[in-house]
C-alpha cells in the first residue's frame, strides 16, 4: 500500500526559503503513470495546488508561485522535495504531499496524501 | 477567489440527500476536463473520493455519488450519516492556467 511522508522544519523565518521532502513507500516513485505533488492548507483554509513533478524530473508549477517554487526529485531515496523561496506569513499552512494519478491528459486527481505537516512562517 | 466555486456550506438530516455544486468555466470543466472530488474529515489529510467525474475507489460507500454537465459537476452524499460531516473539495484542470485547481471547498453539517 503507498504510503507518503512529509518531512522539514516546522518554523520558517520570513524572507528564508521553506524546504520540505516527501518520501515514497509501498511503490516505486518511477511509475509512467503519475506525478508527485504538493498541495498546503493555509489555517481555516482551502487547498491550493502547488507544483507537481514526474520521476524524470519534469515540473509544472502554479503560475501565482512559479516564480518561488522548485521542486526536485531523487529516485533513489524514493522522496520529492519542495524549496519555496522569500516566504512570509501567507505562506503559513499545512502542506501535504500526495501521489497525482494522470489517467488521460484530460484527468488527473491526487490520491494517497501524506498527513500533511505544518510549517509556521514566523520571526 | 477559487477558480472552482462551491457553497460555503451545505447541512442535512440523517438520512436525508445532500448535493455540492462545483461550478466552473469553458476552461477547465467545460473544457472536457474531469472532475475529482476529495472528503477532509476534521484534522485529517484530505481523502479521494470521487475520480473521473463518477468513479468510487475502492471503500467508498455507494451512497457518494459523482456527475457533471456542461461547466457544472455534483457531489451527491445519500442517507446522510453522522460521519460523513466534513469539507468537501472539488478538483479539476484549468487549460488557461496550465495547472491543477482546487475549489474553495463546501463544509457540510449533519444536523
Amino acid at each position: 500500500q503507498l504510503q507518503l511522508q512529509e518531512s522539514g522544519p516546522g518554523l520558517v523565518k520570513p524572507s528564508e526559503t521553506l524546504s520540505l521532502t516527501c518520501t515514497v513507500s509501498g511503490g516505486s516513485i518511477s511509475s509512467n503513470d503519475c506525478y508527485w505533488g504538493w498541495i498546503r492548507q493555509p489555517p481555516g483554509k482551502g487547498l491550493e495546488w502547488i507544483a507537481s513533478i514526474y520521476y524524470s524530473g519534469s515540473t509544472y508549477y502554479n503560475p501565482s508561485l512559479n516564480s518561488r517554487v522548485t521542486m526536485s526529485v531523487d529516485t533513489s531515496k524514493k522522496q520529492f522535495s519542495l524549496k519555496l523561496s522569500s516566504v512570509t506569513a501567507a505562506d503559513t499552512a499545512v502542506y501535504y504531499c500526495a501521489r497525482e494519478v494522470v489517467a488521460a491528459i484530460s484527468s488527473n486527481w491526487f490520491d494517497p496524501w501524506g498527513q500533511g505537516t505544518l510549517v509556521t512562517v514566523s520571526a | 477567489q477559487s477558480v472552482l466555486t462551491q457553497p460555503p456550506s451545505v447541512s442535512g438530516a440523517p438520512g436525508q440527500r445532500v448535493t455540492i455544486s462545483c461550478t466552473g468555466s469553458s476552461s477547465n470543466i467545460g473544457a472536457d476536463y474531469d472532475i475529482h472530488w476529495y472528503q477532509q474529515l476534521p484534522g485529517t489529510a484530505p481523502k479521494l473520493l470521487i475520480y473521473g467525474n463518477y468513479n468510487r475507489p475502492s471503500g467508498v460507500p455507494d451512497r457518494f455519488s459523482g456527475s457533471k454537465s456542461g461547466t457544472s459537476a455534483s457531489l451527491a452524499i445519500a442517507g446522510l450519516q453522522a460521519e460523513d460531516e466534513a469539507d468537501y473539495y472539488c478538483q479539476s484542470y484549468d487549460s488557461s492556467l496550465s495547472g491543477v485547481v482546487f475549489g474553495g471547498g463546501t463544509r457540510l453539517t449533519v444536523l
